[in-house]
């Protein structure tokens, strides 16, 4: 399976901490994407860090990209309430018809 | 960024009953459609790719006969699922992409669909 795994498969931290997730995945990809999504909702998209990029920054995120190890990590800096959704890691294959590969998600709850 | 939207939100029906459920790209041409499944508290699971003008290409494990697609513009895409079983019931969720040349670019989400059926 091509599909990207993401860690922990659940987060719960103190509101203001930050917060890590990590995607591992498995062949070569054009982009990965970190999209957010409320309980019952659609997706949210956070961010896009293309493969020759190691490192993005959009508002409290972080992305950082490591193309040797097939992996991503999302920061979240200064948690808030808010912030509780579960969040998906997506990879762009670079050779499989185009398709983008969802991982299982991490389940963040950031406690009052 | 562009505009996905799904049509209904929500949508409940009998066991046996057929529902369509529409994506539209809003402000640009999706050259290609996929069509996506989420259980509660799971990831979404692709289940099919439609290209503008011909046949979806399924995942396996999904029963083409029974999860219709069709994509006859450049703009709008349909997921009928026929005779509907509960087990049918799930969160519904499609997305488009177009391309410009040799690049593809970046891919695009509704807000999904949820279906109930009784």
């Amino acid at each position: 399976s091509q599909q990207g795994e993401e860690d922990p498969q659940a987060l719960s931290i103190q509101e203001g901490e930050n917060a890590t997730m990590n995607c591992s995945y498995k062949t070569s990809i054009n982009n990965l994407q970190w999209y957010r999504q409320n309980s019952g909702r659609g997706l949210v998209h956070l961010i896009l860090i293309r493969s020759n990029e190691r490192e993005k920054h959009s508002g409290r995120l972080r992305v950082t990209l490591d193309t040797s190890k097939k992996s991503s990590s999302l920061l979240i800096t200064a948690s808030r309430a808010a912030d509780t959704a579960s969040y998906f890691c997506a990879t762009d294959p670079l050779n499989r018809d185009d398709k983008i590969i969802f991982g299982k998600g991490t389940r963040l709850h950031i406690l009052p | 960024g562009a505009v996905v939207s799904q049509h209904p939100s929500w949508v409940i029906c009998k066991s046996g009953t057929s529902v369509k459920i529409e994506c539209r790209s809003l402000d640009f041409q999706a050259t290609t459609m996929f069509w996506y499944r989420q259980f509660p508290k799971q990831s979404l699971m692709l289940m099919a790719t439609s290209n503008e003008g011909s046949k979806a290409t399924y995942e396996q494990g999904v029963e083409k006969d029974k999860f219709l697609i069709n994509h006859a513009s450049l703009t709008l895409s349909t997921l009928t699922v026929t005779s509907a079983h509960p087990e049918d019931s799930s969160f519904y969720i499609c997305s488009a992409r177009a391309r410009q040349g040799a690049t593809w670019n970046e891919q695009f989400f509704g807000p999904g669909t949820r279906l109930t059926v009784l």
